[in-house]
């Protein structure tokens, strides 16, 4: 089966560095998505991987690694609005979207 | 976790046709399913929210007649592109909601690609 696993709860303190997990087991792989969710709010694109490595985009950067099934979304310098459900979404053969339960993330001052 | 599914998948249909997208929450109970938008890369635009046993609630901007919502049950919602042309083409994603207050989610469906010829 199709399968994708992120943490459900993470917190972390205003300033610092949160690294956001993700992996996947699916038919296929045609590109990994992260969005940012506010409670109440549609979700926001926040990345988009398809090629192995590094993306950085200002504070938040993404990582995928094909073969191992694995990326992470790294957020550096947190603000309290940070504070947000994080989302990881896997295109498959099909393009298809198969959807991670979502990462709550909490920032404290 | 709880699952979300779409049907159909794809569906490539003729201009002036009218296509009626499925959005089921199959082992929970969805109150409220949300259906939204994506364009390429871009973040999902939220179209309407659908209530079971009564009216969607749309978003400014979308047309209420051409984009017609029922949530007949606490399982499915459908989502209905009337008098489809090619500027409709996109990629529809459904979501529900399981749960209140703090412990609510959403669940989001795999996504239905509409393609109007």
């Amino acid at each position: 089966g199709q399968n994708i696993d992120q943490p459900t709860e993470m917190t972390a303190t205003e300033g610092a560095i949160v690294q956001i997990n993700c992996t996947y087991q699916t038919s296929g792989f045609n590109g990994l998505f992260w969005y940012q969710q506010h409670a109440g709010e549609a979700p926001t694109f926040l990345s988009y991987n398809v090629l192995d490595g590094l993306e950085e985009k200002g504070r938040f950067s993404s990582f995928l690694s094909r073969s191992k099934g694995y990326s992470y979304l790294l957020l550096k310098e947190l603000q309290m609005k940070d504070s947000a459900s994080y989302l990881c979404a896997v295109m498959d053969s099909n393009y298809q979207l198969i959807w991670g339960a979502g990462t709550k993330l909490i920032i404290k001052p | 976790g709880a699952v979300v599914s779409q049907h159909p998948s794809w569906v490539i249909c003729k201009s002036g046709t009218s296509v009626k997208i499925e959005c089921r929450s199959l082992d929970f109970q969805a109150t409220t399913m949300f259906w939204y938008r994506q364009f390429p890369k871009q973040s999902l635009m939220l179209m309407a929210t659908s209530n079971e046993g009564s009216k969607a609630t749309y978003e400014q901007g979308v047309e209420k007649d051409k984009f017609l919502i029922n949530h007949a049950s606490l399982t499915l919602s459908t989502l209905t592109v009337t008098s489809a042309h090619p500027e409709d083409s996109s990629f529809y994603i459904c979501s529900a909601r399981d749960g209140q207050g703090a412990q609510e989610t959403q669940y989001f469906g795999p996504g239905t690609r509409l393609l109007v010829l």
